[in-house]
């Protein structure tokens, strides 16, 4: 099993709604990652975790909450978004990093196209 | 910090060889990364070469990396209408954490 499973594929939402992205990989990847990426731009990195620990979060508005809660499921916690938060996010998987060793190949999800009104 | 970059756009004929270039600016860099992006679609890894190489060949996919001048590209044999997509050049170092590039949008014209 190589891939990494994200749900909903779509998700529209307004301001003052609770919503989650959810994101789920069974290749044994100890590191999960959340992108967010607009339209014709590369992916942004949002928050890495690494065995089930925050262990990067690139300044993100507290408005987007993730959660690990397992090494195979990873959320994200959408609450009060902007219309600017519009966007593709994108989960990703891959081994944790060692110096030196191994690519960094990241095995990305299809991604949820979230539209905020 | 990193910098990587891309020219926005190409456009070939089908048949014809395709050639994406990227340059980047972190002389640490350990891997070089290509993703192919399809539209509503996630990124897929297509190929990546590590630093110490200076050519990786996959099929149609030719990966030719000039450590000195810093400079990466991608060559697609036989370049077909399903090869059109946004191709992204990323790098990282000895870490996990990806710089990707802006993304160049290959347009096969048949």
């Amino acid at each position: 099993d190589t891939e990494v499973t994200q749900t909903p594929k779509h998700l529209v939402m307004g301001m003052t709604n609770k919503k989650s992205l959810k994101c789920e990989q069974h290749m044994g990847h100890r590191a999960m990652y959340w992108y967010k990426q607009k339209a014709k731009k590369p992916p942004e990195l949002m928050f890495v975790y690494s065995y089930e620990k925050l262990s990067i979060n690139e300044s993100v508005p507290s408005r987007f909450s993730p959660e690990c809660p397992n090494s195979s499921l990873l959320n994200l916690h959408l609450h009060a978004l902007q219309p600017e938060d519009s966007a593709l996010y994108l989960c990703a998987s891959s081994q944790v990093g060692r110096s030196g060793k191994g690519p960094g190949e990241l095995f990305f999800g299809e991604g949820s196209r979230l539209t905020v009104l | 910090g990193e910098d990587v970059e891309q020219s926005l756009f190409l456009s070939v004929r089908e048949g014809d060889s395709s050639v994406i270039n990227c340059t980047y600016t972190d002389s640490s860099s350990t891997y070089l990364y290509w993703y192919k992006q399809e539209p509503g679609a996630g990124l897929q890894l297509l190929t990546y070469i590590f630093s110490n190489m200076d050519m990786k060949q996959d099929q149609r996919l030719t990966v030719l990396l000039n450590k000195k001048d810093k400079h990466l590209s991608l060559r697609i044999a036989d370049t077909q209408t399903g090869d059109s997509a946004i191709y992204f050049c990323a790098e990282s170092n000895a870490g996990n954490m990806l710089t990707f590039g802006g993304g160049t949008r290959l347009m096969v014209k048949p």
